[in-house]
Order: C-alpha cells, then structure tokens, then sequence
C-alpha cells in the first residue's frame, strides 16, 4: 500500500498566525490528495480536494481563503490555516487512493490555536 | 458532507464476545470501506466491499451490504483488548472520488 508522510503531527500557534500543513506521498505519485477535519470525538469531514496542478475543489461550507491548498508536485499538498483561531483547532489529516480501492492516511496534525 | 449513521454510537463488550456495527448511507455508492482509528491517529483500511457484493470476510472481520437498504454491518468476532478504537465505515459514490464517513462507533473491549 501507499505510505504517506504528513508533517508536523502537532503544533500550537497564536491566533492571527499561519500553519502550513504537508502531506507527502512517498511511493507513489497522487494526482489526487484529500484533505479531512476530525473535532473530537467525531468523525471527518473532508474539506477539499488537492488536485495536482490545480486548483482544489472545497466542500461546501470550508472557506477556501483560510484552508489554501496547494498540490505543486505528485508527491507532495499542503494545507495552510491562515489567520488562525481557537475554532481552527482539530485534527487535520490527508489521504491518497490509488483509483477505487483503499484510502492511505498520513498520521494526521494535531493543530491547537491558543 | 457527511453520509450517514453509524449505530451504535459507543458499545462496550467482554473480550470474547462478538462486536457488531451498523452503518447507513444515503445516497447510491460504488463501494463502502471500513476503517479502525485509534485515539489522536490516522486511520487503517479493514476491509472494502463493492457495490455487487453482499457479504465479505477477512480474518475475524466479517461485513455485510444491504446496498436496497443502504446499510452495511461490521461484525468482529472473538473481540480482544486490541480492538478497542473507533470504527468508521466510508462510502465512495463514484470510482476514485473522496471517501464520505460516517459518525463512527467507539468499541471498547474489557479484558
């Protein structure tokens, strides 16, 4: 199966600030990435999808002016929380699939807004 | 988006015992996945049954589709300590589009 690497596993930063979030596909190269929230206790959300060389497509209700994604590579999206808040705190985590079958998770951000 | 409902929200069992976890969707669907989370980490693939299949084993997993109900069921049998995590079930409406899961069941398993 894929192995993805995301990076930082956790990270706690002032309000008003950025985070950038990478999600890094090892073995192989993902035209597609996705992007999910987990608030505790519940399930994900997916926020967007990561489409290399292109823009994502955001679900509805995400602000894609906070959440930028950017997919440069096939190995490699990333997620920036910009201007930061409290509310923005939860578990972010990517997947790639490789066409229909299984989805392969990076280890997930634990991203806490003080 | 989310798809659906998982029921039962929490269940708690003896080690030994079989755990069973429903699950239902709303709209049609290509296949249904379900994966095993453990506390604060990313998710494990289980098992992935497709649309023109009714029931699918793996180990001591065993999952069922109802795809006229919209409802699929997990069951572990002979349940451990180790199973103890949240279980989510995940549906892909259309071939290579992004999983949508449901609320999850917290199974905890006491030895």
């Amino acid at each position: 199966g894929a192995v993805v690497s995301q990076h930082p596993s956790w990270v706690i930063c002032k309000s008003g600030t950025s985070v950038k979030i990478e999600c890094r596909s090892l073995d192989f190269q993902a035209t597609t990435m996705f992007w999910y929230r987990q608030f505790p206790k519940q399930s994900l959300m997916l926020m967007a999808t990561s489409n290399e060389g292109s823009k994502a497509t955001y679900e509805q209700g995400v602000e894609k002016d906070k959440f930028l994604i950017n997919h440069a590579s096939l190995t490699l999206s990333t997620l920036t929380v910009t201007s930061a808040h409290p509310e923005d705190s939860s578990f972010y985590i990517c997947s790639v699939r490789q066409g229909s079958t299984e989805a392969f998770f990076g280890q997930g951000t634990r991203l806490t807004v003080v | 988006s989310q798809q659906g409902e998982e029921d039962p929200q929490a269940l708690s069992i003896q080690e030994g015992e079989n755990a069973t976890m429903n699950c239902s969707y709303k709209t049609s669907i290509n296949n249904l996945q379900w994966y095993r989370q453990n506390s604060g980490r990313g998710l494990v693939h289980l098992i992935l049954i497709r649309s023109n299949e009714r029931e699918k084993h793996s180990g001591r997993l065993r999952v069922t589709l109802d795809t006229s109900k919209k409802s699929s069921s997990l069951l572990i049998t002979a349940s451990r300590a180790a199973d103890t995590a949240s279980y989510f079930c995940a549906t892909e409406a259309q071939a290579g589009t992004a999983l949508i899961f449901g609320k999850g069941t917290t199974l905890s398993v006491s030895s």
